[in-house]
């Protein structure tokens, strides 16, 4: 069964770059055909979509966050990773990594998703 | 920019009630339409893609409908474990763009 894991600091000066890795296991990143995603959700709203990577690194980002995002995939580990720079308090979240449902097409939607990791955002 | 809105924000409803769900999209997206239910303290769990086709392990008293601009999510019989928020995605936008609806919150009575 595909499992995802969300892993990172749970605190983030303003102004810094939070870092977030997903690992997945009971499958392999490389070969497998998926795209993979990073969908965020401030506590008590909704979901908001932030960019999404496929095994040979082609990445797709939410225009909004473009400029400060970066997603990458290391399929030694069986892990990609999330950076998103200068940071504040609006993006205080919690952080779900997940694989997009359709192989090989980017179109479509999030199954499976990690359990999620909160990041806030505060000196 | 694709707006996705749902109906009611919120409703609370009896258990054996029949429970139905709206999720309008700003333009056509055909059937390119997920539903996603969030338990708190949960991750979202996938019930629906395609607009109507059910995920593994969905119970069948989850049902989708719906195209173009108007989608619905019925819960045929509500169980005291379908208290959650409910969400709509679409993902028909290229380049991707996918966005959520602001979500439906149903609670048991």
């Amino acid at each position: 069964q595909l499992q995802l894991q969300e892993s990172g600091p749970g605190l983030v000066q303003p102004s810094e770059t939070l870092s977030l890795n997903c690992t997945v296991s009971g499958g392999s990143i490389s070969s497998s055909s998926y795209y993979w995603g990073w969908i965020r959700q401030p506590p008590g709203k909704g979901l908001e979509w932030i960019g999404t990577i496929y095994e040979t690194g082609s990445t797709y980002y939410n225009p909004s966050l473009q400029s400060r995002v970066t997603i990458s995939v290391d399929t030694s580990k069986n892990q990609f990773s999330l950076k998103l720079s200068s940071v504040t308090a609006a993006d205080t979240a919690i952080y779900y990594c997940a694989r997009h449902g359709r192989k090989q097409l980017v179109r479509g939607w999030f199954d499976p998703w990690g359990q999620g990791t909160l990041v806030t955002v505060s000196s | 920019e694709l707006v996705m809105t749902q109906s009611p924000a919120t409703l609370s409803v009896s258990p054996g009630e029949r429970v139905t769900l709206s999720c309008r999209a700003s333009r056509s997206i055909t059937s390119n339409l997920a539903w996603y239910q969030q338990k708190p303290g949960q991750a979202p769990r996938l019930l629906i893609s395609g607009a109507s086709t059910r995920a593994t392990g969905v119970p069948a008293r989850f049902s989708g409908g719906g195209s173009g601009t108007e989608f619905t999510l019925t819960i045929s019989s509500l169980q005291s474990e379908d208290s959650a928020l409910y969400y709509c995605q679409q993902y028909n936008d290229w380049p991707p763009l996918f966005t959520f609806g602001p979500g439906t919150k149903v609670d048991i009575k």
